[in-house]
């Protein structure tokens, strides 16, 4: 079974711009979830979503959207783009077949802000 | 508020010894706990989990223990090898509305280093 995947796996920007980021789960994984890693942050949730819903929701600003498209796959976006975005960011698909489910990760796209 | 805490930010030990990691979280809404692997350049990688209903579970030369009452739990590596070097993250989740086992807090990991 193909593991996560994360296109592109580097991107640079300048501030000001803005970021679309795609992540393909795990085939049959309809639960994604995003989450950003910095060194002095760790690893911080951003949102999940399921069946095309966001359903959870973590503490960054609006300019962080995603959405998941009803294959699964889902995107997410950084607006007006600043400096302290400059991060790894990770995507983890789970299955629901469970009541607790492992999140599985995919390599990341680290994104640098100039 | 950081709600999970790996004080050690880093581990070193020899090959054949036992490594622990330790973790301790704050919220006692957390009810099932995990532990990632991550190389450089690679996704965390799921080693092991534990419900609150137990206070131990064991897989290979991995065991995660629970003690709820201190809100602490730790990994022991038995014996440890080499390409067990990696940063160790601890998680955890909640259920709530919506199914929030899905929102993992993570600590802040600690990197493992195991010398031969």
């Amino acid at each position: 079974k193909a593991g996560v995947t994360q296109t592109p796996r580097y991107l640079i920007k300048t501030r000001g711009q803005q970021v679309t980021l795609s992540c393909s789960p795990i085939s049959g994984h309809r639960s994604v979830s995003w989450y950003q890693q910095t060194p002095g942050q760790g690893l911080q949730f951003l949102f999940e979503y399921f069946s095309e819903t966001q359903r959870n929701k973590g503490n960054f600003p609006g300019r962080f959207s995603g959405r998941q498209f009803s294959n699964s796959r889902s995107e997410m976006n950084v607006s007006t783009l600043e400096l302290g975005d400059s991060a790894l960011y990770l995507c983890a698909s789970s299955s629901t077949s469970a009541l607790y489910n492992e999140q599985f990760f995919g390599p990341g796209t680290r994104l640098t802000v100039l | 508020d950081q709600q999970v805490k790996q004080n050690s930010p880093s581990l070193s030990v020899q090959e054949g010894r036992i490594s622990i990691l330790n973790c301790d979280y704050t919220n006692s809404m957390f009810d099932y706990f995990l532990w990632y692997k991550k190389y450089p350049a690679e996704g965390p990688t799921f080693l092991i989990s534990i419900s609150s209903i137990k206070d131990k579970n064991e897989d290979g030369r991995f065991t995660v223990f629970l003690n709820k009452s201190a809100k602490h739990l730790s990994l022991h590596i038995v014996p440890s090898q080499p390409g067990d070097s990696a940063v160790y993250f601890c998680a955890a989740s909640a259920m709530g509305s919506g199914g929030s086992n899905y929102k993992l807090t993570f600590g802040k990991g600690t990197l493992l280093t195991v010398n031969p």
